[in-house]
């Protein structure tokens, strides 16, 4: 079945660094990825979608310059956390799909981000 | 794609019972998916039911939908342990462009006590 790997699993970072957080599909071509955060026990809200080669389209209230993501192949998109600051500690989870859905929503395992 | 409201929030029951799961939704759907997320990883997708079904089955899971009602259901029979994580379901209207985000609600958290 379509895989999505996401890297780093988990990575600790200083106040004001960025953090970049790679989303591969490896067996299919993600025509769309999207990036969601996910805070404890809360449920999991769609950052960003991205289609390869054209800018991502961020939802209301992401900072797109806070965020920045890059969708350079069919394979891999990257979200970058830029300044990152305690409260941007989260749980990052990266989908890829390969076509326009609704079948085929693939989810990589998820960075656990925790600036201090 | 239009948030799903999963209910209950939580639940909590003896290995081999069965598990029952609810999710309301808005506005009419083109399918509906739901996703399992065990804690700290990302989501699994279980199931896809499409609008003109009423019922399908999955192994263990068994999901119903009632289009009239606007909710849908997934039951987890004979539970085991490693049933124990987050659940959420995903409706999905196909807007004609581009593939959209699924959105989620809260989810039911379900554990397993052995």
């Amino acid at each position: 079945g379509a895989v999505v790997s996401q890297h780093p699993s988990r990575v600790i970072c200083k106040s004001g660094t960025s953090v970049k957080i790679e989303c591969r599909s490896l067996d299919f071509q993600a025509t769309t990825m999207f990036w969601y955060r996910q805070f404890p026990k809360q449920s999991l809200m769609l950052m960003a979608t991205s289609n390869e080669g054209s800018k991502a389209t961020y939802e209301q209230g992401v900072e797109k310059d806070k965020f920045l993501i890059n969708h350079a192949s069919l394979t891999l998109s990257t979200l970058t956390v830029t300044s990152a600051h305690p409260e941007d500690s989260s749980f990052y989870i990266c989908s890829a799909i390969e076509g326009t859905g609704p079948y085929g929503y693939t989810f990589g395992s998820g960075t656990r981000l925790t600036v201090v | 794609s239009q948030q799903g409201e999963e209910d209950p929030q939580a639940l909590s029951i003896q290995e081999g019972e069965n598990a029952t799961m609810n999710c309301s939704y808005k506005t009419s759907i083109n399918n509906l998916q739901w996703y399992r997320q065990n804690s700290g990883r990302g989501l699994v997708h279980l199931i896809l039911i499409r609008s003109n079904e009423r019922e399908k089955h999955s192994g263990r899971l068994r999901v119903t939908l009632d289009t009239s009602k606007k909710s849908s259901s997934l039951l987890i029979t004979a539970s085991r342990a490693a049933d124990t994580a987050s659940y959420f379901c995903a409706p999905y209207t196909i807007s004609g462009g581009g593939a959209d985000g699924l959105t989620f609600g809260k989810g039911t958290h379900l554990i397993i006590q052995p």
